[in-house]
């Protein structure tokens, strides 16, 4: 198994560019989340999914869009990019067990926004 | 106030030390504890979870105070191998979300 993938790895924008991130995952986990990580501030939840077809805003939705039409792909749109979206991005994704402990992680993307 | 704080950081231990994270957490109908481990410019990945009764897996030891709302990590007898940032993480059973301390760095020193 893959696990969770991210594509890009790094990416550079000019402000004012849209893009996409992708993410998918082959573990047939139904819960499906998308985290910026800033120095100091921690893991903070953009979006996220709990199926195909369901998804909601986390606590930093603002400027990001996202969908999720399979189990396995749920990728993170930037409608309009802003330097305060320089980050690094990950996607996590976990069963439906509400006792589970584990998040799986995928690498990451790294974003620069200038 | 941030839903979840930790020791800012970050820590120097030689090997051979034994070092102490602590984590406050701020909403009481949190459930599940845990510690995650993230690695230099890696994903993050879970350590361990957090049991009232605290708990042990080899040199890691948990401790959870509900009372006080104060989540703890020891490791004993620090490798080189153990250096990487420890993320507290805390969840509401009712919620479906995670919600992560900014982390605390520990570098373990040859």
């Amino acid at each position: 198994n893959a696990g969770v993938t991210q594509t890009p790895k790094f990416q550079v924008l000019k402000t004012g560019q849209s893009m996409t991130l992708q993410c998918a995952q082959d573990m047939n986990h139904e819960y499906m989340s998308w985290y910026r990580q800033d120095p100091g501030m921690g893991l903070r939840l953009i979006h996220y999914s709990v199926g195909a077809g369901i998804t909601d805003q986390g606590e930093v939705p603002n400027g990001y869009n996202v969908s999720r039409s399979t189990t396995e792909d749920f990728p993170l749109r930037l409608l309009s990019a802003a330097p305060s979206q320089t980050s690094v991005y990950f996607c996590a994704s976990r069963t439906r067990d509400r006792g589970s402990a584990e998040q799986y992680f995928g690498p990451g993307t790294r974003l620069t926004v200038t | 106030r941030k839903e979840v704080e930790q020791d800012p950081g970050p820590f120097n231990v030689p090997e051979g030390a034994t070092v102490a994270f602590n984590c406050t957490y701020s909403n009481s109908a949190s459930q599940s504890f845990f510690w995650y481990r993230q690695d230099c410019r890696k994903e993050p990945k879970l350590l361990m979870s957090v049991y009232s009764s605290g708990n042990e897996d080899g040199r890691f030891t948990a401790q959870l105070n509900r009372a006080s709302q104060y989540i703890s990590l020891l490791i004993r007898d620090s490798k080189l191998s153990d250096s990487a940032t420890y993320l507290c993480v805390v969840k509401n059973n009712y919620g479906q979300n995670f919600v992560f301390g900014p982390g605390t760095r520990l570098s373990v020193l040859p």
